[in-house]
């Protein structure tokens, strides 16, 4: 069936530097895609979202890029700090479709 | 102080036992959902209500049952008829609006000895 996955299930990377964490997608008709952060033990939280008809939305200190053409999806995290250590969920809504599908996460770790 | 709230944080049961987890929001949230996710694994949906008095099945729900009597609240039973209940349950809201961004709570593990 139709699913949300990622490429890389760890990622680690030194303190200060850029994050880039992807997820492909193979739902052609989904609509609506968010990133999550979840610490252990936590639910998830809302990072960022971005809608099918943009292809970039910034925040603070993140960016997701969406590339239709391939069913690609990044969340790019500016000067990483230790507190971004965490599980990294995307998510993607097809449309007409209330629930969410969810990748499987990338664990992002920040080295000091 | 809004949000969602799910009690307890810790579950334990006897295996054959119907057990019940709360979610509760206060942010006037009409769509809520009830996620199942087992370790190094994403969430999986296995009801949501988008009002109160209706709701509907998600990709497992099979052993599972839940009421939505309020706005407020949606719990959720986990049956004897649920082949592995152990897992960590999360509760979600929405306003049911555009774009409908999902809230999560804090979770509920269950374990099942």
């Amino acid at each position: 069936g139709e699913s949300v996955g990622l490429h890389l299930p760890t990622l680690s990377v030194q303190e200060g530097d850029n994050s880039i964490i992807n997820c492909a997608y193979s739902n052609s008709a989904s609509d609506y895609f968010i990133w999550y952060k979840q610490e252990s033990g936590k639910g998830p939280q809302f990072i960022i979202d971005i809608r099918s008809n943009m292809d970039k939305r910034q925040g603070q200190r993140v960016t997701v890029l969406l590339n239709k053409t391939v069913k690609h999806l990044s969340l790019q995290i500016a000067a990483t700090q230790p507190g971004d250590s965490a599980v990294y969920f995307c998510a993607e809504r097809k449309t007409g479709r209330r629930a969410l599908t969810f990748g499987s996460g990338t664990r992002l770790q920040v080295q000091p | 102080d809004g949000g969602i709230t799910q009690s307890p944080k810790y579950l334990f049961r006897k295996e054959g036992q119907n057990v019940t987890l709360s979610c509760e929001q206060n942010l006037n949230h009409d769509a809520m959902y009830w996620y199942r996710q087992d370790p190094g694994q994403g969430l999986r949906l296995i009801y949501y209500s988008q009002i109160v008095n209706d709701f509907q099945k998600g990709d497992i729900a099979e052993g599972y049952s839940v009421s939505r009597e309020k706005k407020e609240s949606f719990p959720l039973t986990v049956t004897s008829a649920q082949k592995n209940p152990t897992a960590f349950y999360l509760c979600a809201s929405s306003i049911d609006a555009s774009p409908d961004t999902q809230y999560f709570g804090p979770g509920t593990r269950l374990t099942v000895l």
